[in-house]
């Protein structure tokens, strides 16, 4: 089975300041996706990011970067330069690469990011 | 990337009713599925909507209660029948596109 951990229910910041979302994931599969969402006040799901787990080159996307290591299980997001506009609730998802569990995502608990001005 | 719509964006429903949810793709998307996410929680999967077959479901969820139509590669909807209380969730359709995973607005709905 699979499981996606955000240990970190809630964050709080002040603008500026950088910070790190952490994500733990558990899966018996050699070949699959993980994903980061934002979901701002508004509730709908943005998409970030997809990464492969063959690739494990970080990446950097403006003030957004992820760390992925598959040696620990994690997949980590840093917002550098935080701004209000940040505020939100951030989930890590999972899914196989194929087979019949593809494009099933698996979420994790979110964690509720608060950028204070 | 694909946009999805959902119709309605939101609604109130009185207990023991249903609720039809449409979720309408700007292209045709191989995979579509329909999320629930529980006030505070997280997004949990309700089932696959497979075009011109049943409906895949996972554990907890059963096609009398969720039932879900996908007749072409671009529209599903997703009905939640005799509903209660504990359906007051938002419930979002999202299509596979490319390896990239959309999702619509979602639907807020609240039973009374």
């Amino acid at each position: 089975a699979q499981k996606v951990t955000q240990a970190q229910t809630e964050i709080s910041v002040v603008e500026k300041e950088d910070v790190t979302l952490d994500c733990v994931y558990e899966t018996r599969d050699t070949t699959y996706y993980l994903f980061w969402y934002k979901q701002p006040p508004s509730g709908e799901l943005v998409f970030l990011i997809r990464r492969n787990s063959f690739d494990e080159q970080n990446e950097i996307s403006g003030r957004y970067s992820w760390n992925f290591q598959k040696s620990t299980s994690s997949f980590n997001f840093t917002i550098t330069a935080s701004q209000v506009v940040d505020s939100a609730v951030y989930f890590c998802a999972l899914t196989n690469a194929g087979g019949t569990s593809y494009g099933k995502l698996t979420f994790g608990q979110g964690t509720i990011l608060t950028v204070h001005p | 990337s694909a946009v999805i719509s959902q119709k309605p964006s939101r609604d109130i429903c009185q207990r023991g009713t249903s609720l039809t949810i449409q979720c309408q793709v700007d292209s045709q998307v191989t995979m579509m599925f329909w999320y629930r996410q529980q006030p505070g929680q997280s997004l949990t999967l309700i089932a696959t909507a497979n075009q011109g077959s049943e409906a895949t479901y996972e554990s907890g969820f059963v096609i009398d209660k969720f039932p879900i139509s996908r007749p072409n590669l671009t529209f599903s909807t997703l009905t939640v029948s005799n509903m209660s209380p504990e359906d007051s969730s938002i419930y979002l359709c999202s299509g596979e596109d490319r390896n990239e995973q959309f999702f619509g607005p979602g639907t807020r709905l609240t039973v009374l």
